[in-house]
């Protein structure tokens, strides 16, 4: 089976550093995704991460580590239009096909 | 590209009633999604589809059927609604790497 864990809520300040944790029990690990859902929206593809390590892309970086099967975001540099709920997901083999099993999501709060 | 997209976007049934929500992607991805997105409980797949004529079950199949009779279109069916099938519902497809790509969604409330 599957189990992520993230935090429900964070608040950050506009134009400071945000972390957001993800901690994972899988079986059949490929890599794990960060996406971004904006209220009412559909979720958006941020970043992903197979390797041990840190991907950065802009303001926002993405951390893997497999063996302690942990994940963390990190936005930099806050904007107001970061107010969004983040979704770690890990993909896995299914029946035929890989498959995502996300997070319930973390939802960030921007203020000035 | 219009990418994903879904019809409708908001649908209000009674108890009982049937609909079927459709999901188009113009990318030629080999694999569709359905998932549900409810208050607290994140994405859940619902069903899914490797390739044209396929399907299969993901996490919360009951209650819901799908099709894939063409490879650009993915049917995902209510036969008899119940409230507790209220929630956000999304299409996704994927290509040949790992990244999926999410439609606007539908939501649905059942009375």
């Amino acid at each position: 089976g599957q189990n992520i864990d993230q935090p429900t809520e964070m608040t950050a300040t506009e134009g400071a550093i945000v972390q957001i944790n993800c901690t994972y029990q899988t079986s059949g690990f490929n890599g794990l995704f960060w996406y971004q859902q904006h209220a009412g929206e559909a979720p958006t593809f941020l970043s992903y991460n197979v390797l041990d390590g840190l991907e950065e892309k802009g303001r926002f970086s993405s951390f893997l580590s497999r063996s302690k099967g942990y994940s963390y975001l990190l936005l930099k540099e806050l904007q107001m239009k970061d107010s969004a709920s983040y979704l770690c997901a890990v993909a896995y083999l299914g029946a035929g096909s890989y498959q995502l099993t996300f997070g319930k999501g973390t939802k960030l709060s921007v203020i000035p | 590209n219009a990418g994903v997209t879904q019809t409708p976007k908001f649908r209000v049934l009674k108890t009982g009633q049937s609909m079927t929500l459709l999901c188009a992607q113009d990318m030629n991805h080999e694999y569709m999604y359905w998932y549900r997105q409810d208050p607290g409980m994140g994405l859940r797949l619902i069903h899914y589809s490797v390739g044209e004529g396929t399907t299969a079950k993901g996490e919360v199949p009951d209650g819901y059927n799908v099709s894939r009779l063409k490879k650009q279109n993915f049917l995902l069916g209510l036969e008899s609604a119940a409230p507790s099938q209220t929630s956000v519902y999304f299409c996704a497809s994927r290509g040949q790497g790992y990244e999926q790509y999410f439609g606007p969604g539908t939501r649905l409330t059942v009375t």
